[in-house]
Parts: structure tokens; C-alpha cells; sequence
């Protein structure tokens, strides 16, 4: 089955710990997106990525970091320096033009204790 | 700044009526245009994408798109009860990203 991999579904931290969410697609998409959505909120996009090795801010990326070292991997590290980091985080990709639809993965539920 | 607006809701439309959502966006010259569906608790899904001036249809679903008034609707027809989520809007305003709408949630009344 094609489709975009997100885990742990739900994740507990503590403050001042970082955590790494996961992000996989088997779809062979050039670009995958990290977004943060708060209850009653649109979506916010952290980070960005049109192919392998490179990667751009998005509105809100102050305490994220990415990588992208394989076309089918985008992990999320959220760090210490994010204020206010519990939300539901999600997982996008898409073929990398510009009309082109953006897939969501079932994305990752983190709260911090 | 690119903007996408949507009415927040909710919106509460009778079982079988049709039911109609409204975005407009900032930048005339914007090329694409999506509206997902998002059930509590999950991710966006696709519902409808449109990317030129007219009516769009998928089954229940029309997309509208009005570029010269700078907006894009979805109407559902025959509305059912698993009708009901929240509908985002996203415009892709030619710069690699979509840009979300905060959503409208919709209930469908039985």
C-alpha cells in the first residue's frame, strides 16, 4: 500500500527534553511538509522540503529542526527552545509542482507534561 | 501577506440540504486551489481540487472558483450526517506551499 507513515501516534515529553517525530512515504513525492495544527486552528507550516539534502523555514520553525537525508524520510525534532509545543503535528507530501495535491499522513499527538 | 479566510462555523445544515462553504484568498494571481475534509481527531483528507475559473463536480461534492472576486466555494448535496467535520480551504499562491484557511466547521442535523 502507497501512502505516508507517521509515528507514535501519540507522544508524552517532559519539559526540556527534545523528541523526534517520525514522517515516512512510500509515494517516490519530491517535497514533504511538517505542519502544527492547535485545537480550533488551520494549519501552520514548521519546515519544507523539495528534494533530498535541502530544506526551508516555514512560517513557524523557531524550535524545530528537520533533515532530509533520504527522499522517503522528513523527521521532526522538536527541541527544548519551542515554547509552547503541545499540538497535533502533520505530515505532508506531494510531487513538488505547483498544482500539484498535498497527501497528509494520520499524523502524531504530542503533549508535553 | 497571503491569506486564505473561512468562515469558522459551525455551520448546521438540515440532513439532505445542501450545504455551502465559502473561502476568499488575498492574491488574485493564485493558481490552485483544494479543499479538504478533516473528522476530529484526524488529518486533513482530500476532497476537492480546482484550478480553473467555473464549477468543479465529484459526485455530491462542486467546487466553485471565481478568480476576478477572489473566491472558491464547495457545495455538498444531499448532506449526511458523516457530512459533518470541519472543511479546510488551501491555496497554493504559487511559492512551493499551500496556504491554510482556519477552517469552517459544518454539523449535519438528522
Amino acid at each position: 500500500d502507497g501512502g505516508i507513515t507517521q509515528s507514535p501516534k501519540y507522544l508524552f515529553r517532559k519539559e526540556g527534553q527534545n523528541v523526534t517525530l517520525s514522517c515516512e512515504q512510500n509515494l517516490n513525492h519530491d517535497a514533504m511538509y511538517w505542519y502544527r495544527q492547535d485545537p480550533g486552528q488551520g494549519l501552520r507550516l514548521i519546515y519544507y522540503s523539495q528534494i533530498v539534502n535541502d530544506f526551508q523555514k516555514g512560517d513557524i520553525a523557531e524550535g524545530y529542526s528537520v533533515s532530509r537525508e533520504k527522499k522517503e524520510s522528513f523527521p521532526l525534532t522538536v527541541t527544548s527552545a519551542q515554547k509552547n509545543p503541545t499540538a497535533f503535528y502533520l505530515c505532508a507530501s506531494s510531487s513538488g509542482t505547483r498544482t500539484d495535491t498535498q497527501y497528509f499522513g494520520p499524523g502524531t499527538r504530542l503533549t508535553v507534561l | 501577506q497571503k491569506e486564505v479566510e473561512q468562515n469558522s462555523g459551525p455551520l448546521s445544515v438540515p440532513e439532505g440540504a445542501i450545504a455551502s462553504l465559502n473561502c476568499t484568498y488575498s492574491d488574485r494571481g493564485s493558481q490552485s486551489f483544494f479543499w479538504y475534509r478533516q473528522y476530529s481527531g484526524k488529518s486533513p483528507e482530500l476532497i476537492m481540487s480546482i484550478y480553473s475559473n467555473g464549477d468543479k463536480e465529484d459526485g455530491r461534492f462542486t467546487a466553485q472558483l471565481n478568480k476576478a472576486s477572489q473566491y472558491v466555494s464547495l457545495l455538498i448535496r444531499d448532506s449526511q450526517p458523516s457530512d459533518s467535520a470541519t472543511y479546510l480551504c488551501a491555496v497554493n499562491f504559487g511559492n512551493e506551499k499551500l496556504t491554510f484557511g482556519t477552517g469552517t466547521r459544518l454539523t449535519i442535523i438528522p
